[in-house]
């Protein structure tokens, strides 16, 4: 299995629900990434795990919250968003820093904010 | 510190034409250097790689060339196809780091 899965593919929220996005890998992968993307700009890095533990959080507002069960899942629980955070959310992993192979990544959810 | 500079896109190619992306990057040491693609409404996937100085990258008839001297890694096909229409990103890893470093992406249509 060579692949990162990402459940939903599709999101519609409204500003005061509660959701999740769920992110798998069964490749062995200890470092797992969560990316936010806008239209026709490059990923922008929000949380790093590494061995199930956040090592890196790039000043994320709290409303969205990472959360790492075990080594191959990945979750991002998402509070009281606004318009602004309507883009696609990219899950990724890698084996050790990715130096040599590279981030494997998800297709994305496509999360509008209404 | 780290960064990679990339051809301002878009890019509109008839089919068959020759692809070049410029890419060029600043780093200490020795980063990998790496070019995703991204289809419409998908996300990233690795199209190819270089881990060290003078390595060249090549998958689906891309190539790419580690260029220390220059510090670049451009993309290059010499036959792109309708398919190949995408958002396609240079990337840089670090061995001291934890995160990739993308340039701004390209946009390629290629038209029949």
């Amino acid at each position: 299995d060579t692949e990162v899965t990402q459940t939903p593919k599709h999101l519609v929220m409204g500003m005061t629900n509660k959701k999740s996005l769920k992110c798998e890998q069964h490749m062995g992968h200890r470092a797992m990434y969560w990316y936010k993307q806008k239209a026709k700009k490059p990923p922008e890095l929000m949380f790093v795990y590494s061995y199930e533990k956040l090592s890196i959080n790039e000043s994320v507002p709290s409303r969205f919250s990472p959360e790492c069960p075990n080594s191959s899942l990945l979750n991002l629980h998402l509070h009281a968003l606004q318009p602004e955070d309507s883009a696609l959310y990219l899950c990724a992993s890698s084996q050790g820093k990715g130096y040599f192979d590279g981030y494997t990544f998800g297709s994305g959810t496509r999360l509008t904010v209404v | 510190g780290n960064s990679v500079t990339q051809m301002e896109g878009p890019v509109t190619l008839s089919e068959e034409a020759f692809l070049t992306i410029n890419c060029t990057y600043t780093a200490t040491g020795y980063p990998s250097l790496f070019w995703y693609v991204q289809y419409p409404g998908e996300g990233l996937q690795l199209l190819l790689k270089a881990t060290k100085a003078d390595d060249k990258g090549s998958n689906k008839g891309f190539e790419a060339t580690y260029r220390k001297e220059t510090t670049s890694f451009h993309l290059e096909k010499g036959s792109v196809q309708v398919s190949d229409s995408a958002v396609y990103f240079c990337a840089l890893s670090h061995n001291t780091g934890n995160q990739f470093y993308f340039g701004t992406g390209t946009s390629l249509t290629v038209i029949p």
